[in-house]
């Protein structure tokens, strides 16, 4: 399975609400898992099971979706949300989007 | 707190071999699969191996495979990767982690597969 992620850059302002894109090539029948990676970090575990929130994940991250497509939307966007982010499934193998660098504008 | 921490990386001819170390505590180790992924320098991340917990089952990306060898010693807590013909696109920062959808990551180890 293939994972497509878009944009591949997304600058935003602080507050805004922030929507990322993941699409598979087959459908992942919601396992799925997001992550953020700071620079120079190891990733971070965000939510897993397409909407399902990883203790210590503050709730302005949430996730969704179903079939091929998913999303994750960060509600109101803080500077430390600085990062890139990517999905991965777990359905067929095991599949890595390129990642979405959100940047502020 | 679970901790894991990669240890053995380091700079290595192509054709040698490395092995790597992950040391877990803070949890049940023998509860659960293992994996290693990595992530070439500035480049995404990539899904090498993985074991079960009992350690009787393991699973390779099809570039590493014959090459690599995901092992694991309960006793001790600790993951291993044992990588041979190291070339150099193996190139990578290596990371361990816990269970099928990764929910903790050591730091990291970089490995540099260069003459």
């Amino acid at each position: 399975i293939q994972l497509t992620q878009s944009p591949s850059l997304l600058s935003a302002s602080v507050g805004d609400r922030v929507t990322l894109s993941c699409k598979g090539s087959q459908n992942i029948n919601n396992y799925l898992a997001w992550y953020q990676q700071k620079l120079g970090e190891a990733p971070k575990l965000l939510i897993y099971n397409t909407n399902s929130l990883q203790t210590g994940i503050p709730s302005r991250f949430s996730g969704s979706g179903s079939g091929t497509d998913y999303t994750l939307t960060i509600s109101s966007l803080q500077p430390e949300d600085v990062a890139t982010y990517f999905c991965y499934q777990y359905n067929n193998g095991d599949t890595f989007g390129a990642g979405t660098k959100l940047e502020l504008k | 707190e679970v901790q894991l921490v990669e240890s053995g990386g380091g700079l290595v001819q192509p054709g040698r071999s490395l092995k790597l170390s992950c040391a877990a505590s803070g949890f049940t180790f023998s509860n659960y699969g293992m994996h290693w992924i990595r992530q070439a320098p500035t480049k995404g991340l990539e899904w090498v191996a993985s074991i079960s917990p009992s350690g009787g089952s393991t699973y390779y990306r099809d570039s590493v495979k014959g090459r690599f060898t995901i092992s694991r010693d309960n006793a001790k807590s600790t993951l291993y990767l044992q990588m041979d013909s190291l070339r150099s696109e193996d190139t990578a920062t290596y990371y361990c982690a816990r269970t099928h959808y990764f929910d903790y990551w050591g730091q990291g180890v970089m490995v540099t597969v260069s003459s």
